[in-house]
């Protein structure tokens, strides 16, 4: 079993939609909880970050982090056709990342 | 501000030649990483530096060398290339003051045939 689980996809929504994309993982001693971005023949973006349990708001994008589940999610209101790329979870207890194989998203007109 | 370069952007080999991707950042990061991607795998760790001097294996290593050859510059080599080494290779490094916060170059597509 991976140390962070995600499913691949893809996703499929209307444009508007509310997409809500999850990360579970194992290693309880991950504290630092990261949201990338990858537009198609691109490198990573970073989208959002957070530290601790609870929600971190900016735009559009919601990130959620539940420690006691081992569970992170990542919320887009309003979704656009701008958004349909595919979105990486990463976690980490200090220099070294472990990320998910990434969730392909779709949103359609 | 470039941020995180890579060259060469394409790349194809025979099995057997070398060849070195170079990798920048003109950030002040402290710590770079390569990484390489491939379909349903996500991103995996070959080798990073922590900082000027140091280098270290990550999950994939076999196959690869590294050189931190200063603050701003981490070259990957391939001695010996496979076909097993075809895939999209990155190179990231970290945000000063912060220590997780990755960014990434635009990758080098490598064909090993």
């Amino acid at each position: 079993q991976k140390e962070v689980e995600q499913d691949p996809g893809p996703l499929s929504v209307p444009e508007g939609a509310i997409v809500s994309l999850n990360c579970t993982y194992s290693n309880s001693a991950f504290q630092y909880f990261m949201w990338y971005r990858q537009y198609s023949r691109k490198g990573p973006e970073l989208l959002m970050y957070t530290y601790s349990s609870g929600n971190k708001e900016d735009g559009r994008f919601t990130a959620q982090v539940d420690k006691s589940s081992k569970y992170i999610s990542l919320f887009i209101r309003d979704s656009q056709p701008s958004d349909s790329a595919t979105y990486l979870c990463a976690m980490s207890e200090r220099y070294i990342p472990t990320f998910g194989r990434g969730t392909s998203l779709i949103v359609h007109p | 501000n470039a941020g995180v370069t890579q060259t060469p952007k394409f790349q194809v080999l025979k099995t057997g030649q070398s060849m070195t991707l170079q990798c920048a950042q003109d950030m002040n990061h402290n710590s770079m990483y390569w990484y390489r991607q491939d379909p349903g795998m996500g991103l995996r760790l070959i080798y990073y530096s922590a900082s000027e001097g140091t280098t270290d294996k990550g999950e994939v290593p076999n196959g690869y060398n590294v050189s931190r050859l200063n603050k701003r510059e981490f070259s990957l080599r391939l001695e010996s290339a496979a076909p097993s080494q075809t895939s999209v290779y990155f190179c990231a490094s970290v945000r000063s003051g912060s220590t997780d916060t990755q960014y990434f170059g635009p990758g080098t597509r490598l064909t090993v045939l």
